[in-house]
């Protein structure tokens, strides 16, 4: 059964940091990986989607990389923003059958 | 496109009530998600569709729980009787294709008293 982790679950950080969200996962044999925005008692934003096939995928001053032998994807956010404050969760959609197993989240605090 | 659109966006009740939850898919996309999140387990994947037909109710906790795919652009999720631990947010996703992008809706906040 794939498990998805997130660690920390909270993350603080002053404004301009650049900085790495992690998440790993038990079950290497993965289809893609995804990873979504959540702002309080909103629904889930999509950031990037990895093939298993690609090393990373770009969009503006996020990129997320995906290393499937060792079971892990980061997503890397630059410069970051009071405005990037959210959580942060990443899914795994093992086999092409559309079915993502979800991380617990890192909720991020970017201060300004 | 107007996105994923679920209804109500809010919805209290009492314990032993039944609950309609309301999804419509983004146009064009052939899979439909629903999906609960809880400050305990995060978010579980119910049950999902593929062209209206369901392919995968191994999520849904108990036969309480039942969902339909009528047609095309419209599901419904439906609670019967409610219980006071089926209070969670619940979300809609669908997606072009399989293994494809998911896009959510802004999901269903149920409370049951």
């Amino acid at each position: 059964k794939q498990e998805v982790t997130q660690i920390p679950a909270a993350l603080s950080v002053p404004e301009g940091e650049n900085l790495v969200l992690n998440c790993s996962f038990t079950d290497s044999a993965i289809y893609n990986l995804q990873w979504f925005r959540q702002d309080p008692g909103k629904g889930l934003t999509s950031l990037l989607l990895i093939q298993s096939s690609q090393r990373e995928q770009t969009s503006g001053r996020l990129n997320a990389s995906l290393d499937k032998s060792s079971g892990r994807s980061t997503l890397y956010i630059a410069a970051s923003q009071p405005g990037d404050s959210a959580t942060y969760l990443c899914a795994v959609n093992t086999g092409a059958n559309s079915k993502l197993t979800f991380g617990k989240g890192i909720t991020l605090s970017v201060r300004p | 496109d107007a996105g994923v659109i679920q209804s109500p966006r809010h919805e209290v009740t009492e314990m032993g009530q039944e609950v309609t939850l309301r999804c419509k898919p983004i146009s064009g996309h052939d899979y439909l998600f629903w999906y609960r999140q809880t400050m305990m387990r995060g978010l579980e994947l119910l049950i999902y569709f593929n062209n209206n037909v369901p392919i995968d109710d191994s999520g849904m906790p108990e036969d309480r729980f039942s969902a339909k795919m009528p047609n095309a652009s419209f599901s419904t999720l439906k609670i019967q009787p409610s219980e006071p631990r089926d209070s969670a947010v619940y979300f809609c996703a669908s997606s072009f294709s399989a293994g494809n992008e998911q896009f959510f809706g802004p999901g269903t906040r149920l409370t049951v008293l």
